[in-house]
């Protein structure tokens, strides 16, 4: 079991639904992270978060939209998602500071997401 | 030229085999060096994690880092059926950006 929890572990969803996925960490992380993956390719930078501030967008749509309650939690909203949407959507989540880089990221197992 | 080359692989090795696993990379701002191991409906399991050239040691796993060559390298000492998983090398700029390479499928054959 890893220390990065995230629900729901599998979603099936059409293209007009709105759904969230979250994202729980316990380790007294600042800095927490969206990845996209697709079968057989390394994941993919989504969004970044730093101290409940969003520092990196990576050029996202907007159907996905990020959000950071608090230091612990980090959701993923999706609406008007697209079949090409359908991928394994893993968190991740680093000590942070100054140097977001300088710390190592831990991932949770993802939310395998399936857009009909 | 992606940032990150991996050797595809995949990789097949009998049990108790030395394994070397290797990345190029091209970003001279990428500072911070990590390998994963991924298991099949898995997240990414950090391995280890260094951010200076030479060699860092745990348990049967070496990460070896050259910056002048721009090459990272994970060695798997006495290889086991367990260790049957992607690998993925991951590098960080300052800021906070990973990129992965591709990632490497290592089967050990018992």
């Amino acid at each position: 079991d890893t220390e990065v929890t995230q629900t729901p572990k599998h979603l099936v969803m059409g293209m007009t639904n709105k759904k969230s996925l979250k994202c729980e960490q316990h380790m007294g992380h600042r800095a927490m992270y969206w990845y996209k993956q697709k079968a057989k390719k390394p994941p993919e930078l989504m969004f970044v978060y730093s101290y409940e501030k969003l520092s990196i967008n990576e050029s996202v749509p907007s159907r996905f939209s990020p959000e950071c309650p608090n230091s612990s939690l980090l959701n993923l909203h999706l609406h008007a998602l697209q079949p090409e949407d359908s991928a394994l959507y893993l968190c991740a989540s680093s000590r942070g500071g100054l140097l977001l880089g300088n710390q190592p990221q831990h991932f949770g197992d993802g939310t395998r997401l399936s857009i009909l | 030229q992606k940032e990150v080359e991996q050797d595809p692989g995949p990789l097949s090795v009998p049990e108790g085999a030395i394994v070397s696993l290797n990345c190029t990379y091209s970003n001279s701002a990428f500072q911070y060096f990590m390998w994963y191991r991924q298991y099949s409906r898995k997240g990414p399991e950090l391995l280890m994690y260094t951010y200076s050239s030479g060699n860092k040691e745990d348990g049967r796993f070496t990460a070896q880092v050259d910056k002048s060559s721009k090459y990272i390298s994970l060695f798997i000492r006495d290889s086991q059926p367990s260790d049957s998983a992607t690998y993925l090398c991951a590098m960080n700029t300052n800021a906070g950006k990973s990129t992965f390479g591709d990632g490497t499928t290592l089967t050990v054959k018992p």
